[in-house]
């Protein structure tokens, strides 16, 4: 399956801890966003690459979260000193970014719990 | 900002008929995409359907169609003979400049056997 994968796919942590999720886009996709999900909402957005540069973070992305792309591949997010309302679904997206092409393809998620 | 609103938490359909799904958007640009994505529960989200603003002509993919009014700022989604695999949450959503996606807040669809 070529697909966007995302690991891990749930992750149980206790308040304060840091955790890191990874994403693997298609391989031959040059954008790669970050949205966040909670229950009942649709994806809001935290941020994108194109590349390995980070075009765009939304208000959202408070201080405690970071994400990379190093070499323009797979992309990491990390929450350092995580809080209960960090409890969400968080997706990866990529697309190829070319004239007329706007289609994102949507991984499975990581499903965070913060205890 | 741009926003986008889908005023149907909820709605149920009897198999093999059809159901309409509604979603207006907030935008002053003109040039810009609109799509349905569809997440099956547990399941990853999968695009349905998609409308560039600049044609008029409404698009089509199988038993999908919507209906697109600019001027109104509405984009609603027509399903036909429903399936039972169609049961799952609808997001409309918006994209201006192959950026980032704004989604509304979900429309989640029941089949009815």
């Amino acid at each position: 399956d070529t697909g966007v994968s995302q690991n891990p796919r749930h992750k149980i942590t206790k308040r304060g801890q840091n955790v890191t999720f990874r994403c693997d886009p298609i391989s031959e996709h040059n954008r790669l966003y970050w949205y966040r999900q909670t229950l009942g909402q649709g994806p809001e957005f935290l941020t994108y690459f194109q590349n390995e540069a980070q075009l765009e973070k939304s208000r959202l992305l408070s201080d405690r979260f970071s994400a990379e792309r190093p070499k323009g591949s797979f992309s990491t997010l990390e929450i350092q000193r995580t809080e209960q309302g960090d409890s969400a679904m968080y997706l990866c997206a990529s697309s190829l970014y070319s004239l007329g092409t706007h289609e994102q393809f949507f991984g499975p998620g990581t499903r965070l719990t913060v205890l | 900002a741009q926003t986008v609103t889908q005023s149907q938490p909820e709605m149920s359909v009897q198999e093999a008929e059809t159901v309409t799904l509604s979603c207006t958007y907030d935008t002053s640009e003109s040039d810009y995409y609109l799509f349905w994505y569809k997440q099956p529960p547990s399941r990853q989200m999968i695009l349905v359907i998609r409308q560039e603003a600049y044609k008029q002509q409404n698009a089509t993919e199988n038993r999908f169609s919507v209906n697109f009014q600019k001027a109104a700022k509405s984009f609603s989604l027509k399903i036909s003979d429903s399936q039972l695999g169609d049961a799952a949450m609808y997001f409309c959503a918006y994209c201006f400049g192959n950026e980032k996606l704004t989604f509304g807040t979900g429309t989640r669809l029941t089949i009815i056997p």
